[in-house]
């Protein structure tokens, strides 16, 4: 079966430092991959997506992405984080299968940002 | 665009009444998924539609929850009885054939 795994539930960082969150996935071929970001109490927001072409991928707010089929990963950098980037990200999967993007999530890293 | 539209935001009610849980998906989108956000399990798909139709609904937990989209402007997710162990964030997602979900905000549901 698809899973996603987040290694990391929680990750403390200082402003202005860099920033990894992992993505790590199990699943036979390449999906579509996605990280979302969810701010307290609000819905998700797309940051950005790979569906196939240059594996490293540029998002919204500074983020990229890396995907690398070798180790089946998809890890989310920002080279210097701002505090209001604290929040709590999500890595997804999207295996096209079935004639839908059926969305399987991570469990999420939660992101603290020290001033 | 005003993006998916869910309503109420928040929602509080006692065990055993009726829920209806409200979705307005952003116009043009064709597929609307329903899923629950809790602690214990994360986010998890409860049903997906495309054109209106209801195409996997697996991840319905019981019977006591039910999905209809009558239209393309609208979807509802009913709990009846409702019980404490649903209480979560419920997101409606909705997109353009395969492409990237865009979740509106959420209802928090407490039930007591």
């Amino acid at each position: 079966a698809q899973s996603v795994t987040q290694p990391d539930i929680h990750i403390t960082v200082s402003e202005g430092a860099s920033l990894e969150l992992r993505c790590n996935y199990s699943y036979g071929a390449t999906p579509y991959l996605f990280w979302y970001v969810q701010s307290p109490g609000q819905g998700l927001q797309l940051l950005l997506k790979y569906f196939s072409g240059d594996t490293l991928v540029q998002g919204i707010k500074g983020f990229e992405a890396e995907f690398k089929r070798s180790q089946s990963s998809f890890n989310l950098r920002k080279p210097s984080v701002h505090w209001s980037d604290a929040a709590e990200y999500f890595c997804a999967v999207a295996p096209f299968s079935g004639g839908y993007n059926k969305l399987i999530f991570g469990a999420g890293t939660r992101l603290a940002v020290h001033p | 665009d005003a993006g998916v539209i869910q309503s109420p935001r928040h929602e509080v009610t006692e065990m055993g009444q009726e829920v209806t849980l409200r979705c307005k998906p952003i116009s043009g989108h064709n597929s609307l998924f329903w899923y629950r956000q809790t602690m214990m399990r994360g986010l998890e798909l409860l049903i997906y539609f495309n054109n209106n139709v209801p195409i996997d609904d697996s991840g319905m937990p019981e019977d006591r929850f039910s999905a209809k989209m009558p239209n393309a402007s609208f979807s509802t997710l009913k709990i009846q009885p409702s019980e404490p162990r649903d209480s979560a964030v419920y997101f409606c997602a909705t997109t353009r054939d395969t492409e990237t979900q865009y979740f509106g905000p959420g209802t928090r549901l407490l039930v007591l």
